[in-house]
């Protein structure tokens, strides 16, 4: 069975710090990982991906994530945070084949302070 | 290219009552999802579908919650009676499904229950 950790249910940083979102994952087969946003009153949307190919993944609005299989992690970073970053964030892993199960984290909502 | 739509987007209801949400995909998309997301939770899979036949609906509570895809396009989920404890945003989501899948699910923007 797979699932997700998020450590941290809430995290602050200042405008201009840098974001660094937990996320452990745990799979018996090779996964996809995915990284969501929402913002307030509406549905999720993808930030970035991993499928297999490249172990850093960049995605939208300055976000990166890196794959580290030795340690079952996802982590979510940002150099420099934005007031407008300040959001819900999902980390959700699913097989790479058979019946696309998504199963995600329980969130991380993100604080920018000016 | 559309997104997925959703509807209504807010709903209020007395407990014991019934609803329904409606879904439309992405055209083409032959995997529909139906989540429900407490409030300070992340989604929670209630049911999936493949084209119009049902992959997996193992955390469905089907004596109140029903789930159809017609056609394997539309979809609608059901219901009946409701409960205090459902009142959670319902998502639907979509994907290419089958080969050449890119991993991506496509979001609705929710439907919004209120169960008072």
């Amino acid at each position: 069975a797979q699932s997700v950790t998020q450590l941290g249910s809430h995290v602050s940083v200042s405008e201009g710090a840098l974001v660094l979102l937990r996320c452990n994952y745990s799979s018996s087969v090779p996964p996809y990982l995915f990284w969501y946003v929402q913002y307030p009153n509406q549905g999720l949307q993808l930030l970035l991906k991993y499928t297999s190919a490249a172990t850093l993944v960049k995605g939208i609005n300055g976000f990166e994530a890196e794959f580290k299989k030795s340690e079952t992690s996802f982590h979510l970073t940002k150099p420099s945070a934005h007031m407008s970053d300040a959001a819900e964030y999902f980390c959700a892993v699913t097989p790479t084949s058979g019946t696309y199960k998504y199963i995600f984290g329980t969130g991380t909502r993100l604080k920018v302070l000016a | 290219e559309a997104g997925v739509a959703q509807s209504p987007r807010y709903k209020i209801i007395e407990k014991r009552q019934s609803v329904a949400f409606w879904c439309n995909p992405i055209s083409g998309h032959a995997t529909l999802y139906w989540y429900q997301q407490i409030l300070g939770q992340g989604p929670k899979l209630l049911i999936q579908f493949q084209n119009n036949g049902v992959v997996d609906d193992s955390q469905l509570p089907k004596d109140r919650f029903s789930a159809e895809r017609l056609k394997g396009v539309d979809s609608t989920l059901k219901i009946q009676p409701a409960k205090l404890e459902d009142s959670a945003v319902y998502l639907c989501a979509s994907s290419k499904g089958g080969t050449g899948h890119t991993g991506e699910l496509f979001f609705g923007e929710g439907s919004r229950l209120t169960v008072l």
